[in-house]
């Protein structure tokens, strides 16, 4: 156990929706990191948020946004849903922002219909 | 960040040591080497890292040459348990934690 939580561990949408997926980071880790894994694209960087504010940013969708709150943990919205969104969806956290040593949740696999 | 190589695939029998070569021969020398793996679908799952030095936890062995151009990682008795994909990543310390997975060794235990 990561100590990093995920919820929810499975989501089955249809097309066009909209989906929220929530991570706590371990307790005292500053740093929050989502990732997507997809058969076909393997593990991807989305989004790096540290102590409330965007601190790096990869290939991410504009149609997908993230936030982290006051309270350290943090939301990824996804919109619009498309098939190829289907995949498992990560997040990891570390004590700081330059935490290459990070702790990664269970997941969330998201199925699009 | 430089590119590493790895074998997409490794056997290694239980209870036997297990060693997992990594390339990294475009490497500079802030440049640190971390390796991950990920067990069936599970969230990734740190291991161990090192820059010149030889480095050693509960986990695992790290080896990294002299002219660091490639490492190895060593679980030196492995389980069934350690069946895996394991990840090797070359990072520029402090410079962002955005890790770039490639395709990792695919380490498959068998008793």
């Amino acid at each position: 156990d990561s100590g990093v939580t995920q919820t929810p561990k499975h989501l089955i949408t249809a097309t066009g929706q909209r989906v929220t997926l929530r991570c706590s980071p371990r307790s005292g880790d500053l740093s929050v990191y989502w990732y997507q894994q997809s058969l076909d694209q393997g593990l991807q960087f989305l989004i790096q948020y540290y102590n409330g504010e965007e601190r790096a940013k990869g290939n991410i969708l504009e149609r997908f946004s993230a936030q982290q709150f006051p309270d350290l943990h943090s939301e990824l919205n996804l919109s619009s849903l498309e098939l190829g969104d289907s995949a498992l969806y990560f997040c990891a956290s570390s004590v700081d922002q330059s935490g290459y040593e990070q702790y990664f949740g269970p997941g969330t696999r998201l199925t699009v219909t | 960040d430089a590119k590493t190589t790895q074998p997409p695939s490794m056997d290694c029998a239980e209870g036997r040591a297990a060693n997992l070569p990594c390339n990294h021969s475009t490497i500079s020398g802030n440049e640190y080497v971390y390796w991950y793996r990920q067990i069936h679908s599970q969230g990734p799952q740190y291991i161990i890292h090192g820059l010149k030095n030889n480095e050693t936890n509960e986990m695992a062995s790290l080896i990294i040459t002299e002219d660091r151009k490639s490492s190895t990682l060593i679980l030196p008795h492995a389980t069934l348990r350690d069946t895996a994909v394991y990840y090797c990543i070359a990072l520029i310390y402090n410079q962002g934690g955005k890790l770039i997975f490639g395709q990792g060794t695919e380490l498959s235990v068998k008793p």
